[in-house]
């Protein structure tokens, strides 16, 4: 079936530095793959999506691309601020081939030092 | 805010006993989805409905059940409580295929 393998966390770095999150995904066909952020204490929130190859998701400084030949969806991060401070989950859902599921990573636990 | 409400926000009950979590989807969105989120389980999807009808089923356990209304809102039914089942249960929801939004989360606390 289909699966997401993500980075394993902790994560800790210092304010401003570069932020990479590493995914990748096993499925069948074109899945559509997201990015969610879950802060202390709340729900999960999109944080972006790509639905085809080569496709670039990006939001609040975030960004991610879709690349089918390395089946990889990683995460990136230019300067990253104490309030990115999260859990980050990478997943997948697969409606074309009837799997309209999230499928969901482990998660990776991100501190971020002032 | 994702325009998911769910309630109750915590709940503690005992062994033995059953409980009702409730979700009301976003406005216009057909599908609801019930996740599961625990420590050494991770996020695991349970089960989901479309206008009404169930959609799929995932790591759903025969004790659990679920049904959604006419007026979309969806319920999870949680019974024989076992200490195991302590988790955070989120409903999400969307338009089928596509991205999902969820809501706060109940916590069930099971002693």
């Amino acid at each position: 079936g289909d699966s997401v393998t993500q980075m394993e966390g902790p994560v800790t770095l210092s304010e401003e530095a570069f932020l990479t999150i590493n995914c990748t995904y096993t499925a069948t066909g074109y899945p559509s793959l997201f990015w969610y952020v879950q802060y202390p204490g709340e729900g999960l929130q999109l944080l972006l999506k790509a639905t085809k190859a080569d496709d670039k998701g990006s939001n609040k400084g975030f960004e991610a691309t879709y690349r089918k030949e390395t089946t990889s969806f990683h995460l990136e991060k230019g300067s990253v601020q104490v309030s990115d401070s999260a859990v980050y989950f990478c997943a997948l859902t697969n409606p074309n081939f009837g799997n309209e599921k999230l499928t969901f990573g482990t998660g990776t636990r991100l501190t971020i030092i002032p | 805010d994702s325009g998911v409400t769910q309630t109750p926000k915590h709940l503690i009950t005992a062994t033995g006993q059953r409980v009702t979590l409730r979700c009301s989807p976003r406005s216009g969105d057909l599908s609801v989805y019930w996740y599961q989120q625990s420590l050494d389980q991770g996020l695991q999807f349970l089960i989901q409905y479309y206008n009404g009808e169930e959609r799929a089923k995932g790591n759903i356990l025969e004790r659990f059940s679920a049904q959604q209304f006419p007026d979309l809102h969806s319920e999870l039914n949680l019974s024989s409580l076992e200490l195991g089942d302590s988790a955070l249960y989120f409903c999400a929801s969307g338009l089928a295929g596509n991205e999902q939004y969820f809501g706060p989360g109940t916590r069930l606390t099971v002693t």
